[in-house]
């Protein structure tokens, strides 16, 4: 099983809403990203967590917060989002290497990603 | 540091003929380096990946890529396309981790192929 589920697929929410974007591997992996894609344009990194501890936050603003609850799940907080937070948020997972000379990032699996339209 | 150029933001091709698509990469170390499709409102789907192993790579779908370290360069080819083959593709490296660098992928601006009939 190489699928990285993301749920809900579509999301519309007003600006004083709370919602929730759900992710789920079981492929083992003890990396999970959450991206944001904007229409044509490459996916923007958000988050990274590696063994279920949040390892990069790339300055995103706190009305997103993202939790990782156990090894398998994903899960990112929506709060008072703003109109321009409109896009594509696309879940991934990979398997780090173990640490040495050659470390490297082996290939991310992606989800399907949620729409997510701000009102 | 890390960076990805591809060099055709559009690619237009007819139905059966071949299909490149051109990329280049700048990186400190020997990279790791991908090609993701992406359809319409889809995620991003892995078509091949390079590791340092061999430097032509066998893909999904009929594409391959070879890995020219002299040319920092990673193309991506198809040597007859399909309608199904249009779609947005991203060139992706990742180079040796560091504590600052850990998880990342640098995605290229991607190329948006057209196939007709």
């Amino acid at each position: 099983d190489t699928e990285v589920t993301q749920t809900p697929k579509h999301l519309v929410m007003g600006m004083t809403n709370k919602k929730s974007l759900k992710c789920e591997q079981h492929m083992g992996h003890r990396a999970m990203y959450w991206y944001k894609q904007k229409a044509k344009k490459p996916p923007e990194l958000m988050f990274v967590y590696s063994y279920e501890k949040l390892s990069i936050n790339e300055s995103v603003p706190s009305r997103f917060s993202p939790e990782c609850p156990n090894s398998s799940l994903l899960n990112l907080h929506l709060h008072a989002l703003q109109p321009e937070d409109s896009a594509l948020y696309l879940c991934a997972s990979s398997q780090p290497r173990d640490r040495g000379p050659s470390w490297r990032n082996t290939e991310a699996f992606f989800g399907q990603g949620t729409r997510l339209t701000v009102v | 540091a890390q960076s990805v150029t591809q060099l055709d933001s559009h690619v237009s091709v007819s139905e059966g003929t071949p299909v490149l698509l051109r990329c280049n990469y700048s990186s400190s170390y020997s990279p790791s380096l991908f090609w993701y499709v992406q359809h319409p409102n889809k995620g991003l789907q892995l078509l091949l990946k390079y590791t340092s192993a061999a430097t032509l790579v066998k893909g999904i779908n009929g594409f391959e890529a070879e890995f020219k370290k002299s040319e920092t360069s990673f193309h991506l080819t198809k040597p007859s396309a399909h309608m199904s083959d249009a779609a947005e593709y991203f060139c992706v490296v990742s180079e040796r981790m560091t504590t600052d660098s850990w998880g990342k992928l640098q995605f290229g601006a991607g190329t948006q192929v057209v196939v007709t009939p």
